[in-house]
């Protein structure tokens, strides 16, 4: 079984471009949330997402940034012209229910802003 | 928010050494979960420990909700061992998985 697969693995950007993050969760898991890691700090939630439907985007940043997940294919974060301060690891995590369950992660998207 | 503190922020082992990490939060929680972060930067789901007591070979988890605590013991470390711990709490009552992170406990085994 295929855990949550994020790509692409590294993303590199200049300042002003948009920047598309993707995210596929465990298969059957309808649940997933993205989080942000800047260097050498802890997860920040972003926002959570279920199938079609925002549930929680409370940790989004209000301008630049949104989240989907769409009925068919992979969860995408998008961040609109970018900026040096947006150079972090993305991890996307998904689980099978809303509550009560495990929370498994991908790999993570690391974004450098040049 | 809710508060979550970790101790100790960092810790040095020697290969074969127990230790204890901690886990404190601020409020009642009904989800509690303990995560590793390699030194390759992957996130690895320990324990989903909401009260109780959880082992998965020479780890184990405890988390007495009562008293708003949880305690990750890892036993006969080993180098595979190294990375930053976290623990993470529900950030609401809904017991879902937008979690609040701990700022983590790193840890250096040492061969």
């Amino acid at each position: 079984n295929a855990g949550v697969m994020q790509n692409p693995r590294h993303l590199v950007r200049r300042r002003g471009q948009e920047a598309r993050l993707r995210c596929s969760p465990v298969k059957g898991h309808s649940h997933v949330y993205w989080y942000r890691q800047l260097p050498e700090e802890g997860l920040k939630f972003m926002v959570y997402l279920q199938k079609e439907n925002i549930i929680d985007e409370s940790g989004m940043p209000k301008e630049r940034f949104s989240a989907e997940f769409p009925k068919e294919g992979p969860s995408i974060l998008r961040i609109q012209q970018v900026v040096r301060g947006d150079s972090a690891a993305y991890f996307c995590a998904s689980s099978s229910q809303r509550g009560n369950s495990p929370l498994h992660f991908g790999n993570g998207t690391r974004l450098t802003v040049t | 928010g809710i508060q979550v503190e970790q101790s100790p922020p960092d810790l040095i082992l020697q290969e074969g050494a127990n230790s204890t990490l901690r886990c404190n939060f601020s409020d009642s929680v009904n989800n509690l979960q303990w995560f590793h972060q390699n030194p390759w930067g992957q996130l690895i789901n320990l324990f989903y420990i909401p009260s109780g007591t959880k082992q998965n070979g020479r780890l184990s988890a405890t988390t007495v909700a009562t008293e708003r605590y949880s305690l990750l013991y890892i036993s006969s470390s080993q180098t595979t061992d190294s990375g930053v711990y976290f623990c993470a709490v529900p950030r609401d009552q809904t017991g879902a998985n937008n979690l609040f992170f701990g700022t983590g406990t790193r840890l250096t085994v040492i061969p």
